[in-house]
């Protein structure tokens, strides 16, 4: 199985922060990464995929880049809505992973 | 609008079983390749099961394979995920998402969860 390794685990940032979150495969998945955004007690919602491109509605603030093993997932400038967990999962080999989820909380 | 409604989640005994249902609404569910995603309360999502849009083919993660067993109705606009033989460590949250028409992995479509409980 893929392992994918997330980090930081969790952050504390401030609205108008840039905040950037790492996922790293443990094999080449080349670009097929996701990243989704969950709030308590919700259902995740679909950012980005195939690592880079944004989901539709999704605003530009968010973003994603990377390939192969190493992606990573940027926040320009933090919203008072995106407190949430973020999680990166592969979707290159089955059975599919995610990695274990990065808490972004209010400084 | 696209819409999945899971039901079918409760408290069970260990070793007991119970059907999850998800009901689409407001696309070809025909078309699509559907999901199960688990999460353990407190914890991080986990994939658990993946049918394709005719029914024909199905995957499972290890930890249920052989326990439970993925299926559709398209007639109904319905997923199921059958789930025999529960353990302590199948407690959690289960997401039915769709998976797209063309390779099967969009998760762009989720429903709210339902919690399946397993305790004595």
């Amino acid at each position: 199985d893929i392992q994918m390794t997330q980090s930081p685990s969790s952050l504390s940032a401030s609205v108008g922060d840039r905040v950037t979150i790492t996922c790293q495969a443990s094999q080449d998945i080349r670009k097929y990464l996701h990243w989704f955004q969950q709030k308590p007690g919700k259902a995740p919602k679909l950012l980005i995929y195939d690592a880079s491109i944004l989901e539709r509605g999704v605003p530009s603030r968010f973003s994603g880049s990377g390939s192969g093993t190493y992606f990573t997932f940027t926040i320009s400038s933090l919203q008072p809505e995106d407190f949430a967990t973020y999680y990166c999962q592969q979707y290159d080999n089955l059975p599919l992973t995610f990695g274990g989820g990065t808490k972004v909380e209010i400084k | 609008e696209v819409q999945l409604v899971e039901s079918g989640g409760g408290l069970v005994q260990p070793g007991g079983s119970l059907r999850l249902s998800c009901a689409a609404s407001g696309f070809t569910f025909s078309n699509y390749w559907m999901h199960w995603v688990r999460q353990p309360p407190g914890k991080g999502l986990v994939w658990v099961s993946r049918i394709n849009s005719d029914g024909s083919g199905t995957t499972y993660a290890d930890s249920v394979k052989g326990r439970f067993t993925i299926s559709r109705d398209n007639a109904k606009n319905t997923l199921y995920l059958q789930m025999n033989s529960l353990r302590a460590e199948d407690t959690a949250v289960y997401y039915c998402a769709s998976g797209g028409a063309a390779a099967g992995n969009d998760f762009d479509y989720w429903g709210q969860g339902t919690l399946v409980t397993v305790s004595s």
